[in-house]
């Protein structure tokens, strides 16, 4: 299973779009990239799930490069209350039984400013 | 639809201790997976339940078992309880083996 590196913490005011990316060299052919969100005090919530290009739903876009060594979670026009912690994983796609031994890093500290 | 439902949420226990917590999935999912979160260690699996059989399995000793019931319900149990032990416990229900997962509010446990 492959191992994540994200930043430790960003900043960003409300109505910027936030870009957090993520590092994933080890990346194998089948993996796919999940990201999740946690607010404090909460368990975390399903984001947004790619193999490779882009993929976007009503929350977040997700970039994948050719080499899928990278992939950059995108945040439209946040608010305060996307101020949380975001994770990148790597490995078997939601689908998949084994899905549950995904490497969880410590994630990215989003604090959005007034 | 009602979410995923932990208790006790805060728990204090002393070292040596045995301790179980208890996860009601959301209704209609049949599995129902634990894991561990600590400031340092992030968020790690600790086994995975679907139709009253354990699954999966993370790579924690023998003390943390679990078991889920026919209602699909399930406990985890930690025994001989160690300062480590301190962490978020969080119990997470999806449909079936697999797919998206839904992550309880989790059980802050102290251990002292």
């Amino acid at each position: 299973l492959a191992k994540t590196t994200q930043p430790i913490s960003m900043d960003s005011y409300e109505g910027q779009e936030v870009n957090i990316t993520c590092s994933h060299n080890n990346i194998a052919t089948n993996d796919y990239i999940t990201w999740y969100q946690q607010f404090p005090s909460q368990g975390p919530r399903f984001i947004i799930q790619g193999y490779k290009t882009k993929v976007t739903n009503e929350v977040a876009s997700l970039f994948i490069p050719a080499d899928r060594k990278s992939s950059t979670l995108s945040l439209p026009r946040v608010s305060l209350s996307d101020t949380a912690v975001y994770y990148c994983l790597v490995g078997p796609g939601l689908e998949a039984g084994n899905n549950r031994k995904l490497i969880w890093g410590l994630g990215t500290s989003l604090a959005v400013n007034p | 639809k009602a979410g995923v439902t932990q208790t006790p949420r805060y728990l204090i226990k002393t070292r040596g201790q045995q301790v179980t917590l208890s996860c009601s999935p959301i209704s209609g999912h049949r599995s129902v997976s634990w894991y561990q979160q600590t400031p340092g260690q992030g968020l790690q699996f600790l086994f995975e339940y679907f139709s009253e059989t354990q699954r999966n399995k993370g790579n924690f000793p023998g003390r943390f078992s679990g078991r889920q019931f026919s209602n699909s319900r399930s406990e985890m149990n930690v025994s001989t309880l160690e300062l480590g032990d301190s962490a978020l416990y969080l119990c997470a229900s999806s449909l079936a083996q697999g797919g998206e997962q839904y992550f309880g509010p989790g059980t802050r446990l102290t251990v002292t």
